[in-house]
């Protein structure tokens, strides 16, 4: 079945550690995207790209990195200089960045930085 | 202002009534509008999408799109609990190639 693979779901980490979460898509989408969910906001956007090789930041990409080297992954990386990096990160893909294509999103990850 | 603004819930119905959830934007040059449903602690999947004024239906769910007054509303009929959730919209402006989410509305439907 096709579709967007998030891992891992949960995820623990140390203050001061980067960490990465992976994001996986066999729906031959050129768009992939991140967003970060918080408790009483809506998704916010750290990053996004529509083509390989190439990524544009979102609105909130302070403290994140990311890399499309295939494809199929967008993985993201949540550095040490994230300041609240505890929530909840979905991956999206779409078939193009443009009006009429909706997202599909992957099952998420759930990130504690303790 | 925020660019896309839901009352935040939550709205209760009873079981077999029409829930209406609203969502109002505040840019004009929005041409996209979509409907997510979250279930608690799951991610968003989408319900519909629309991008002309008037109506969309597509079984128990209708999208309303208003471009003038810069609303776009969701009415689910015959409401369900299966149907409780926090219900998500989102705006695409084609200027920016950004889609813009709102807040959410969360829906209890009670038996």
């Amino acid at each position: 079945d096709g579709g967007i693979t998030q891992s891992p779901k949960y995820l623990f980490r140390k203050e001061g550690q980067n960490v990465t979460l992976s994001c996986e898509q066999n729906l031959n989408h050129d768009a992939m995207y991140w967003y970060r969910q918080d408790p009483g906001q809506g998704l916010r956007l750290i990053y996004y790209s529509q083509i390989v090789n190439d990524f544009q930041k979102g609105d909130i990409a302070e403290g994140y990195s990311v890399s499309r080297e295939k494809k199929e992954s967008f993985p993201l990386t949540v550095t040490s200089a994230q300041k609240n990096p505890t929530a909840f990160y979905l991956c999206a893909s779409s078939i193009a960045s443009s009006y009429n294509s909706p997202l599909h999103f992957g099952n998420g990850t759930r990130l504690t930085v303790t | 202002q925020k660019e896309v603004e839901q009352n935040s819930g939550p709205l209760s119905v009873p079981e077999g009534a029409i829930a209406s959830l609203n969502c109002t934007y505040s840019d004009r040059g929005s041409q996209s509008f979509f409907w997510y449903r979250q279930y608690s602690g799951k991610s968003p999947e989408l319900i519909m999408f629309i991008y002309s004024n008037g109506d969309k239906e597509d079984g128990r769910f209708t999208a309303q799109l208003n471009k003038a007054s810069q609303y776009v509303s969701l009415l689910i009929r015959d409401s369900q609990p299966s149907d409780s959730a926090t219900y998500l919209c989102a705006v695409f402006r084609y200027n920016t190639d950004k889609l813009i989410f709102g807040t959410g509305t969360r829906l209890q439907v009670f038996p």
